[in-house]
Formats: C-alpha cells, sequence, structure tokens
C-alpha cells in the first residue's frame, strides 16, 4: 500500500531533551515536507526537500533541523524542543511536479513539558 | 507573496442540504488551487484541485469546487451532505510563478459539521 509513514503517533518529552521523528515513503517521490498544525493556525510548513541531499526552510524552521540522506526518509529534529514546540506534526510527499497532489501521514502529535 | 483564506471557522449543515466551504485566495501569478480534508486523527487527504481549464471542477466523494478568477475564489461544494462529510477542510494555493512557487500555502481550515 502506498503510504506516508509517521513514527511515533504520540511523544511526551521534557525541555531540552533531544528527539527524532521519522518519515517514510513508499511511492518514490521526489519531494517531501513537514508541517505542523496548531488550532487557529492551520497548517504551516517547517522545512521540505525537493530530493535528495536538497533541503529548505518553510515558514516556520526555528528550533527544527531535518536531513534526506535517501529518498524515502526524511526525519524531523528537534534538538532542544521547548513547550512551544508543542504541537500535530506531518509529514508530506509528492511526485516533482508541482501541480501534484501531496500525500500525508496520519501525524504526530508532541507535547513538551 | 501567496495567501489563502477561509473566512468561517465552522460551517454547519443540515443532513441532505447542500454545503458550502468558502475560500478565496491571493497570487501573482496564476494560481494552482487544492482542497483537502482531514478526519479525526488521521492526514490530510487530497479532495480536488484546479490548474487550468473547466473552472468547475470535480472530486472525490462527490465533492465539487468553483474556480471564480475574478473574485479570486475557489469554493468547495456538495449537492447533498452526509454526516459523514463533517470533517475539517483546508484550501491551499501554490502561485504558478515567483519564488512560492514550490510551496503550498494553506488556510486555517473550516471545520464542517453535518447534523443528522
Amino acid at each position: 500500500e502506498a503510504q506516508v509513514t509517521q513514527n511515533p503517533r504520540y511523544l511526551i518529552t521534557v525541555t531540552g531533551k533531544k528527539l527524532t521523528v521519522t518519515c517514510s515513503q513508499n511511492m518514490n517521490h521526489e519531494y517531501m515536507s513537514w508541517y505542523r498544525q496548531d488550532p487557529g493556525l492551520g497548517l504551516r510548513q517547517i522545512y521540505y526537500s525537493m530530493n535528495v541531499e536538497v533541503t529548505d526552510k518553510g515558514d516556520v524552521p526555528e528550533g527544527y533541523k531535518v536531513s534526506r540522506k535517501e529518498k524515502r526518509n526524511f526525519p524531523l529534529i528537534l534538538e532542544s524542543p521547548s513547550p512551544n514546540q508543542t504541537s500535530l506534526y506531518f509529514c508530506a510527499s509528492r511526485p516533482g511536479g508541482y501541480n501534484l497532489p501531496l500525500h500525508f501521514g496520519n501525524g504526530t502529535r508532541l507535547t513538551v513539558t | 507573496a501567496q495567501s489563502v483564506a477561509q473566512p468561517e471557522d465552522q460551517v454547519n449543515v443540515a443532513e441532505g442540504n447542500p454545503l458550502t466551504v468558502k475560500c478565496t485566495y491571493s497570487v501573482s501569478g496564476n494560481p494552482y488551487l487544492f482542497w483537502y480534508v482531514q478526519y479525526p486523527n488521521r492526514g490530510l487527504q487530497f479532495l480536488l484541485k484546479y490548474i487550468t481549464g473547466d473552472n468547475l471542477v470535480k472530486g472525490s466523494y462527490g465533492f465539487e469546487a468553483e474556480f471564480n478568477k475574478s473574485q479570486t475564489s475557489f469554493h468547495l461544494k456538495k449537492p447533498s451532505a452526509l454526516v459523514s462529510d463533517s470533517a475539517l477542510y483546508f484550501c491551499a494555493v501554490r502561485d504558478m510563478r515567483g519564488a512560492g512557487s514550490y510551496q503550498l500555502t494553506f488556510g486555517k481550515g473550516t471545520k464542517l459539521s453535518v447534523i443528522p
């Protein structure tokens, strides 16, 4: 089944403890992206990647890192999480064409205390 | 800069009645426009898109949307609402030209509640 898989689905952590949210897609998509969803703010893009070893900042990149060493994987790294990073995170992917729709993972709900 | 607005945080409609979820956009060039739906505890799912051509676009689950260039709108519609249509709906836009052309900008979402 074609899908975007995120892990974990739920994560509770403490301020300052490094964490990684994994994202993997099995559709051979070139483009991958991370979003955070907050009430009243909709989806905001954190980072995106046009292809392997090519990443770029989105609208809200502060406090996050990403890497794209393989085409299928696009992990999101929080080196020192803070409470304002408590959010619902989504990974998405699509083929290279700009007019093609995104495929989303089921989300990771992160709580930072 | 590209932007999209969904003026209603929530829309309530009776089952069997037609529904409309509104979306307006702003781009400097021509737009790519998308609608996505999010069910509880799930990621967003693609419903339909407008790229070019016919202004009335048909999508999944009986939904359609009408592109209106003069009003810069892309409202989502369905002739007869189902309780199972209750979800969060997002409109998104990409400008076909300029530095923002790689990225989608999402609206804040509209919660649709279909009342039995």
